[in-house]
């Protein structure tokens, strides 16, 4: 089985800083992992996947993350943030084998609170 | 990318009442899902509905709670059956193959 662990479940961040919100996985077979945004009352909205290749993966919004399969983690950078980023952070797990079920796995969460 | 749409979007509804959630997908998809986000968590599948068949339930969720259907290849419905506040909780439908998913904007559900 996959699990998913954000260490952080708020980080508050001046605006223009650069921030990073930290994602750790477990998982026996290989996985892709994904990181999904949620506005204040939204839905989800994906930012950036990873599903093979090269380990850092850029994605909307400025947003990149880099995949380290030693580490386990798939952490997500952004080098200024807006104030408009302030929204809940989900990474999110599935496994990578053809024929598995598409459930994902997610996270916590972490909230980036953007402060002016 | 596909662009679902879920109705309602909100509803205040009475302990032990019924509510049918509705989820449109604007081209044919294979797999719907359905999670539940609690107030301050993260989401949980409750179940995966495949046109023509049953639907998976993950373990926690039962069919007699939360049944669902799938008529079609673009629409799907999760009922909240003899609701309780605990069942208060964004509802969202979400599509997509193994390597992504999209995901409707919820449905916001609270009970009284």
């Amino acid at each position: 089985a996959q699990s998913v662990t954000q260490l952080d479940s708020q980080v508050p961040v001046f605006e223009e800083a650069p921030v990073e919100l930290r994602c750790n996985y477990s998982s026996s077979v290989s996985v892709y992992l994904f990181w999904y945004v949620q506005y204040p009352n939204q839905g989800l909205q994906l930012l950036l996947k990873y599903l093979s290749g090269s380990t850092l993966v850029k994605g909307i919004n400025g947003f990149e993350a880099e995949f380290n399969k030693s580490q386990t983690s798939f952490h997500l950078r952004k080098p200024s943030v807006h104030i408009s980023d302030t929204a809940e952070y989900f990474c999110a797990v599935s496994r990578a084998s053809r024929g598995a079920t598409n459930k994902l796995i997610f996270g916590t969460g972490t909230l980036l609170a953007v402060q002016p | 990318s596909a662009v679902i749409s879920q109705k309602p979007s909100r509803d205040i509804c009475q302990r032990g009442t019924s509510l049918t959630i509705q989820c449109q997908v604007d081209s044919q998809v294979t797999m719907m899902f359905w999670y539940r986000q609690q107030p301050g968590q993260s989401l949980t599948l409750i179940a995966t509905a495949n046109q023509g068949s049953e639907a998976t339930y993950e373990s926690g969720f039962v069919i007699d709670k939360f049944p669902i259907s799938r008529p079609n290849l673009t629409f799907s419905t999760l009922t909240v059956s003899n609701m309780s506040p605990e069942d208060s909780s964004i509802y969202l439908c979400s599509v997509g193959g193994i390597e992504t998913q999209y995901f409707g904007p919820g449905t916001r559900l609270l009970v009284l």
